[in-house]
């Protein structure tokens, strides 16, 4: 089966910093991801689409100059968490689709952020 | 727009006893569906999905659901409950078979006792 991998899978930083967080398709060309949220006990939530070779689709509410994401390539996106804050602590998720259209998102093990 | 709406944040189950995790969905078209399931802080591993065709759609680790569309409901179902189903699920809708975002209910722990 497809694999998704997500890096880091914890990360702890100080507030006021930027954090990477990395999201590849292993076996498979992903041409859409997308970015989900967690907030403990709670369901994940639509951050953002991220297509490659263009400019990612962010949901209402959510501000594209904190959360940047990019999908160079065809097997890589990132979202990079700028001027993190406590607030943005969360369990962060992303998922992949191949670009053949298939019938089924791809999730990866998720990345927790921890902002002190 | 979509929704999904799972009743009962958490369900208890005695080994071995029925397990059913209720999921309700309101979509104004033809709905895909599924169900997930996240053990603590992992990702979301498909448990089973209805795009089209037969309602009951059967899924892994002995669990399956069907799809009623006069109920406009989708509720998880597993005759027995085993000890290492105690996770997290949850229950999701899609506009096509899965090349669109999913929206999420908010989620079902099950806990299983000895």
């Amino acid at each position: 089966g497809a694999v998704v991998s997500q890096h880091p899978s914890w990360v702890i930083c100080k507030s006021g910093t930027s954090v990477k967080i990395e999201c590849r398709s292993l076996d498979f060309q992903a041409t859409t991801m997308f970015w989900y949220r967690q907030f403990p006990k709670q369901s994940l939530m639509l951050m953002a689409t991220s297509n490659e070779g263009s400019k990612a689709t962010y949901e209402q509410g959510v501000e594209k100059d904190k959360f940047l994401i990019n999908h160079a390539s065809l097997t890589l996106s990132t979202l990079t968490v700028t001027s993190a804050h406590p607030e943005d602590s969360s369990f962060y998720i992303c998922s992949a689709i191949t670009g053949t259209g298939g019938n089924e998102q791809f999730f990866g093990p998720g990345t927790r952020l921890t902002v002190l | 727009a979509q929704s999904v709406t799972q009743l009962g944040s958490h369900v208890s189950v005695s080994e071995g006893a029925l397990v059913l995790l209720r999921c309700n969905y309101s979509s104004s078209v033809p709905p895909y569906l599924f169900w997930y399931v996240q053990y603590p802080n992992q990702g979301l591993q498909l448990l089973l999905k209805y795009t089209t065709g037969a309602t009951l759609v059967k899924g892994i680790n002995g669990f399956e659901a069907e799809f009623k569309k006069s109920e406009t409901s989708f509720h998880l179902t597993k005759p027995s409950a085993h000890m290492s189903d105690a996770a997290e699920y949850f229950c999701a809708v899609s506009r096509n078979s899965g090349n669109t975002p999913l929206v999420f209910g908010k989620g079902t722990r099950l806990s299983v006792i000895a």
